[in-house]
């Protein structure tokens, strides 16, 4: 199984700032892999998939990188909103997630 | 647009068989062939994808639950459904059903979400 390891675990910030996540795969997975925002009590949203590739509606303050074991989410100009959870997610053999990154206000 | 809302109980005693079912709104899952797909996340912890399933039939199952899990598919009800026997309390969790994100693939990103439904395995 493809395991998938996001740092850092938690991560503080403050509003306007800029933060960067990573997720990093056992093997490669090309660039099959997406991203989500949870917030408490609501389902995952969808960010970016295909690593880079930005879902329609999705501010461009959200950005993804990289391809075979090694992806970053990057976002600019944190808002209130952006403070929850983030997962990444592969799809090139079955499917795992990450173990989540939360974003916290500092 | 499309939409998804699970059903089922809220509580599953030990051993017994957890059954979900998935209904789809605003499009047709016959028509669309896409996989669509069930979730499930353990209070305070993950995300753990349990299973896919083709408007066809075909499934493909996460390989730790595989021996206790079934998905089917009604296109006639526009609804497909889980089924986990022999659950424990580990299979406590808000269960999601989505759909993938591109036709045809077996393995995708997944999206739209339904909003979750909370089974708590308890005697």
């Amino acid at each position: 199984d493809i395991q998938m390891t996001q740092s850092p675990s938690t991560l503080s910030a403050s509003v306007g700032g800029t933060v960067t996540i990573a997720c990093r795969a056992s093997q490669s997975i090309s660039s099959w892999l997406a991203w989500y925002q949870q917030r408490p009590g609501k389902p995952p949203k969808l960010l970016i998939y295909t690593a880079s590739s930005l879902e329609s509606g999705v501010p461009s303050r959200f950005s993804g990188s990289g391809s075979g074991t090694q992806f970053t989410l990057t976002i600019s100009s944190l808002q209130p909103d952006d403070f929850a959870t983030y997962y990444c997610q592969q799809y090139d053999s079955l499917i795992t997630f990450g173990q989540g990154t939360r974003l916290e206000i500092k | 647009q499309l939409q998804l809302q699970e059903s089922g109980p809220g509580l599953v005693k030990p051993s017994e068989t957890l059954s979900l079912t998935c209904s789809v709104s605003g499009g047709s899952i016959s028509g669309s062939k896409y996989y669509w797909g069930w979730i499930r996340q353990p209070p305070g912890k993950g995300l753990e994808w349990i299973g896919s399933i083709y408007y066809s039939g075909s499934a493909y199952y996460n390989p730790s639950l595989k021996s206790r899990l079934t998905i089917s598919v009604d296109t006639s009800g526009n609804q497909f459904s889980l089924k986990l026997s022999s659950v424990t309390a580990a299979d406590t969790a808000v269960y999601y059903c989505a759909r993938a994100g591109t036709s045809g693939s077996r393995y995708s990103w997944f999206d739209p979400w339904g909003q979750g439904t909370l089974v708590t395995v308890s005697s």
